[in-house]
């Protein structure tokens, strides 16, 4: 069964810098892209960022583009994304989801990131 | 980017009716290796998105036959017949043959 589990969310101040994981199992983690897609309350999705499966190609939304970084570790089975600058537009529920083509097969129960001063 | 316009934003629906939701994308969704590469995604309340249906007619594992799609180039659409309580939620359009990927605004499906 695949599973995916996000974790370091919180509130934060503007200007500050957070990291979100994303443990996967249940499959080959090393095999699958990855992304990454957020939720602001009450709002629809957006998808944010995707990194391939040997992370040699990266691609971001412009609204994160040059604050935030999506990486992985294959022998961690982790997604990693570490937000910089982060603003109160950033405010979300942040989602992983397994790569399938031309979208996302699996997605993560979320993490709340607030940002707020 | 491609803009993915649903309608209606939401719907009311007896059990046992059928709903329908439309889904129009700003350009062709077919893409260059000829597939069409448009999903509906489901997201119960508090509950983190589902994918339901890929490549516009296939279902996911595990997805009832109530549920099914259609649709081609620029409109599409995803009908429930026999709907149950369990499918009360948000349902969004989502296209993936073009970076970025965009989703519709979302389809509020409530239960009269």
């Amino acid at each position: 069964e695949v599973q995916l589990v996000e974790s370091g969310g919180g509130l934060v101040k503007p200007g500050s810098s957070l990291k979100l994981s994303c443990v996967a199992s249940g499959f080959t983690f090393s095999s699958y892209g990855m992304h990454w897609i957020r939720q602001a309350p009450k709002k629809g999705l957006e998808w944010i960022a995707l990194i391939y499966y040997d992370s040699s190609n990266k691609y971001y939304a412009d609204s994160v583009k040059g604050r935030f970084t999506i990486s992985r570790d294959n022998s961690k089975n982790t997604l990693y994304l570490e937000m910089n600058s982060l603003r109160s537009e950033d405010t979300a529920m942040y989602y992983c989801a397994k790569h399938s083509p031309g979208g996302f097969d699996y997605w993560g129960q979320g993490v709340m990131v607030t940002v707020s001063s | 980017d491609i803009v993915m316009t649903q309608t209606p934003l939401s719907l009311s629906v007896a059990i046992g009716q059928s709903a329908s939701i439309s889904c129009k994308s700003s350009q062709s969704l077919k893409y260059s290796d000829g597939k069409t590469y448009l999903n509906w995604v489901f997201q119960s309340p508090g509950q983190s998105p589902k994918r339901l249906i890929y490549q516009v007619s296939k279902l996911d594992s595990g997805v009832p036959d109530r549920f099914s799609g259609t649709g081609s180039e620029t409109d599409f659409t995803l009908k429930i017949s026999r709907v149950e309580a369990e499918d009360l939620g948000v349902y969004y359009c989502c296209q993936g043959s073009y970076s970025p990927l965009t989703f519709g605004s979302g389809t509020k499906l409530e239960i009269k």
